[in-house]
Parts: structure tokens; C-alpha cells; sequence
């Protein structure tokens, strides 16, 4: 079944603000996480990935946080911009009992108001 | 450039009809994977493989195979198509599950 899921499927915000996509998994094992982003028409493209052994990772704008208590993951974009309008996957890996890639959310598609 | 490459693009096939769906890589990637992505239910892995001659069974692998007879190419194979097999299909690569995988750019199936 699903074992990673997100909280919104839409998320609409104004121009220049800051956006939070948040994310849950259940399954205790997860090792890696990754934030794909996805635009119309394209293949998901990787953003920001964090390991388990690590709870803050931050990119050039984005910041991913992973709360193992809580197994939480969110990604925050600062500053968002028109470019960033996608939907956005979390995606987990686990790497106990057979390596068979990854597990996606259903996304959430940002929305950016002008 | 490095890149993950498929085709064809876009295909309407019909039923029972075969098809293959390529993919290929140019960057030595050891992990190959295929995901299809339907509306509401985001992306599900068909088949994956993690180097040649080795391939294992997804979350959906029912009507598809694949082969890995050299590292860059990793085709998909419908043997008999049906219709809920309609969906936009990715495949991507990676050194290992632990690390970024990188997504071709999408072929869009229609099985009437």
C-alpha cells in the first residue's frame, strides 16, 4: 500500500512568499528521502534529498526538514517564484530487506497567485 | 548531456497488440526503473533493476516485462496491451537506490 503521502493535493500562494509541501511516511525503516518537482508535460526532476541520519538539509532556496519522531518530511521553497509552479513528489527509500527503489506521494501541485 | 532518453514519446496502440517502449541511459547508472503515473495515484514502480541480467518485480509489474542484456537499455514490454494500461510511463536511472534518479521524459500510452 501507500506508505508516503501528502497532506494537500493543492497549495496556492502569492508570489514572493515562502511555501511549505509537507509529507508522511509510515514506515520506520526509510533511509532517503528526495523532493522531486514535476512540470506540465515533463519528467519529475530532483530538487533536494535528504538521508535519515540527518533531520535539515537547505539547496540554493529550498530547505528540506525530515522529523524521524513524527516521520514527517516537508520541503520549504523560500521566496517562490512564477518558475515554480509543479507539482511537487515526495519520494522515500527502503533499503531493508531488497532495494526496490522508490515510493512516491501523490504530490502536490503549487500554485503561484502574481 | 547526460539524460535518459525513451521512445516513442506518445503511442495508441490497441488491444493485444505488443509494443516496447525503449529507454536508455548515458551515464554508466547501474539502477534502471519504470514508473507509470496515473491521476491520483502519482507514480507507481512497474519493474526495476539493479545491474544487468538483474531485474525484479515493482508494485505493479502485472502485464509488463523487461530486460537488462546491456547497462544503458532497459526496454519495456507489453505483450498484450488493455486499456487500464493507458497512462504516461517514466523510466529512470541511478547509481544505486540511494542516490538521485534521474527521469526520462515520458512516454504517453493510449490502449484502445
Amino acid at each position: 500500500g501507500e506508505s508516503v503521502g501528502l497532506h494537500l493535493p493543492t497549495l496556492s500562494v502569492q508570489e514572493g512568499d515562502n511555501s511549505i509541501i509537507n509529507c508522511a511516511y509510515s514506515n520506520s525503516a526509510s533511509d532517503y528521502f528526495i523532493w522531486y518537482k514535476q512540470e506540465s508535460g515533463k519528467g519529475p526532476q530532483f530538487i533536494i534529498d535528504i538521508r535519515s541520519n540527518m533531520d535539515k538539509r537547505q539547496g540554493q532556496r529550498v530547505t528540506v526538514l525530515l522529523n524521524k519522531t513524527v516521520k514527517h518530511l516537508s520541503l520549504q521553497i523560500a521566496a517562490t517564484q512564477p518558475g515554480d509552479s509543479a507539482v511537487y513528489f515526495c519520494a522515500e527509500t527502503r533499503t531493508g530487506g531488497g532495494a526496490d527503489g522508490l515510493t512516491f506521494g501523490k504530490g502536490t501541485h503549487l500554485i503561484i497567485q502574481p | 548531456e547526460a539524460q535518459v532518453t525513451q521512445n516513442p514519446r506518445y503511442l495508441i496502440t490497441v488491444t493485444g497488440k505488443k509494443l516496447t517502449v525503449t529507454c536508455s541511459q548515458n551515464m554508466n547508472h547501474e539502477y534502471m526503473s519504470w514508473y507509470r503515473q496515473d491521476p491520483g495515484l502519482g507514480l507507481r514502480q512497474i519493474y526495476y533493476s539493479m545491474n544487468v541480467e538483474v531485474t525484479d518485480k515493482g508494485d505493479v509489474p502485472e502485464g509488463y516485462k523487461v530486460s537488462r542484456k546491456e547497462k544503458r537499455n532497459f526496454p519495456l514490454i507489453l505483450e498484450s496491451p488493455s486499456p487500464n494500461q493507458t497512462s504516461l510511463y517514466f523510466c529512470a536511472s541511478s547509481h544505486g537506490t540511494l542516490n538521485e534518479q534521474f527521469f526520462g521524459p515520458g512516454t504517453r500510452l493510449t490502449v484502445l
